[in-house]
């Protein structure tokens, strides 16, 4: 599976808007990118998913360029409950839904 | 009514020891993993069984002996552990929609093992 590359860390405050980008140069036909998220002492979670263009669900947006080599992760009026482990991960089908994480974006949002 | 649900939470045992954590989903998925979470935060999967067979095994030690009884229980045995088996190990479940072409995990609440 292709490699993912996305920032160790970023800061944000309560109610700003958060993109965190990812870079995945090798991005294969086949491979879907996928976001989750891990707090302290919990078990990652999807956040969402696309193949292309734009992806919007009730917590995030994910912006996918025409060549998908990169993404974006878009948190819109983030709250301090949203400090967490970002991953930015590929996900193909053929690969048994294996999934390999990075080391993810570690958020912090303060007051 | 979790969704993935392992146990034990917490696990503190000595080196040399064998231990199990056990892993059910009530979700109905066909593929079940282990996942390994060391000090560094850094996720890497171990093991992928789907209807109960072994699908995948990424070069860990052989004293990591995953059993699938049935498809909606995923147990992890380790042999003779040692300081570096330290980890906090995360089972998960997944089941793809050929439709949406998705597979989102879902995964357990993760079970620190402590050796000492």
């Amino acid at each position: 599976l292709a490699k993912t590359t996305q920032p160790i860390s970023m800061d944000s405050y309560e109610g700003q808007e958060v993109n965190i980008t990812c870079s995945h140069n090798n991005i294969a036909t086949n491979d879907y990118i996928t976001w989750y998220q891990q707090f302290p002492s919990q078990g990652p979670r999807f956040i969402i998913q696309g193949y292309k263009t734009k992806v919007t669900n009730e917590v995030a947006s994910l912006f996918i360029p025409a060549d998908r080599k990169s993404s974006t992760l878009s948190l819109p009026r983030v709250s301090l409950s949203d400090t967490a482990v970002y991953y930015c991960l590929l996900l193909r089908y053929n690969q048994g839904g294996k999934l390999i994480f990075g080391q993810g974006t570690e958020l912090s949002v303060k007051p | 009514d979790t969704a993935v649900s392992q146990t034990p939470k917490y696990l503190v045992t000595q080196m040399g020891n064998d231990k199990s954590i056990k892993c059910e989903q009530n979700l109905g998925h066909d593929t079940m993993y282990w996942y390994k979470q060391d000090s560094k935060k850094f996720l890497k999967i171990m093991f992928s069984y789907n209807n109960k067979e072994l699908i995948i095994n990424e070069t860990v030690p052989n004293r990591f002996s995953p059993k699938s009884p049935d498809k909606a229980h995923l147990n992890l045995h380790i042999n003779s552990l040692e300081l570096g088996d330290s980890a906090v190990y995360f089972c998960a479940s997944s089941q793809w929609d050929t439709l949406k072409n998705t597979g989102e995990l879902f995964f357990g609440e993760g079970s620190r093992l402590t050796v000492l």
